[in-house]
């Protein structure tokens, strides 16, 4: 069965750059929810999108942005990096039909 | 709002013996409740989940869990673990409605022995 896709998996950025984090849900899936795990952390909520548009919003810092595509794939832009950015970024998709979500396996960002 | 208590940071455990990790949450409204694994450098797996209707369900790898309203609590049991087990757990609940996000625990690491 087809799963979440995230790409890249690892990134390693220096202070101040950018990073954009990519998520291609499941076919039909038509929410999608984007999650920080810091180090020895739990996840924490940042942004979902529903059809498309932004359904709720977390805890997510101003220099961070993101959007739902027309594909239903999804992008998260995180501006003027900092070293406690250093986390593993989680996409999971579900929606309207489904009481849970499915998780992608991640994309590990290292800030230098 | 919701919050999750998970109660225990690490437990550890000797190979085949049972084992439980406690999970106390709170909400103002009905909610789902979740309990994920992760291992080393993985992703969230779901192990189960309660939605509604009997209050012990069973999920994957031998592990269940018990929905307590009365307590607000939803501990992980498993009868008898393997050296495999040893990973991270959360729980996690959304309000009673799709498409909501997860509010996760603070994790249980399970480290299971020889």
């Amino acid at each position: 069965a087809a799963g979440v896709i995230q790409s890249p998996r690892h990134l390693i950025k220096e202070k101040r750059e950018t990073a954009t984090l990519k998520c291609y849900p499941i076919p039909r899936h038509d929410t999608v929810y984007w999650y920080q795990q810091g180090p020895g952390q739990d996840p924490q909520f940042l942004i979902s999108f529903y059809e498309k548009m932004q359904s709720d919003k977390g805890s997510i810092p101003d220099r961070f942005s993101a959007q739902q595509f027309s594909d239903y794939h999804s992008e998260l832009n995180m501006s003027s990096l900092e070293l406690g950015d250093s986390a593993l970024y989680f996409c999971a998709s579900g929606g309207s039909s489904y009481n849970e979500q499915f998780f992608g396996p991640g994309t590990r960002l290292t800030v230098l | 709002a919701q919050s999750v208590t998970q109660l225990d940071s690490q437990v550890p455990v000797f190979e085949e013996a049972p084992v439980e990790l406690r999970c106390n949450y709170s909400s103002s409204v009905s909610v789902y409740l979740f309990w994920y694994v992760q291992y080393p450098n993985q992703g969230l797996q779901l192990l189960l989940k309660y939605l509604s209707g009997s209050t012990l369900v069973k999920g994957i790898n031998g592990f269940e869990a018990e929905f307590n309203k009365s307590q607000t609590s939803f501990h992980l049991r498993k009868p008898s673990v393997h050296i495999s087990d040893t990973a991270e757990y959360f729980c996690a609940v959304s309000p009673r409605r799709n498409g909501n996000k997860l509010v996760f625990g603070a994790g249980t690491i399970l480290r299971v022995k020889s």
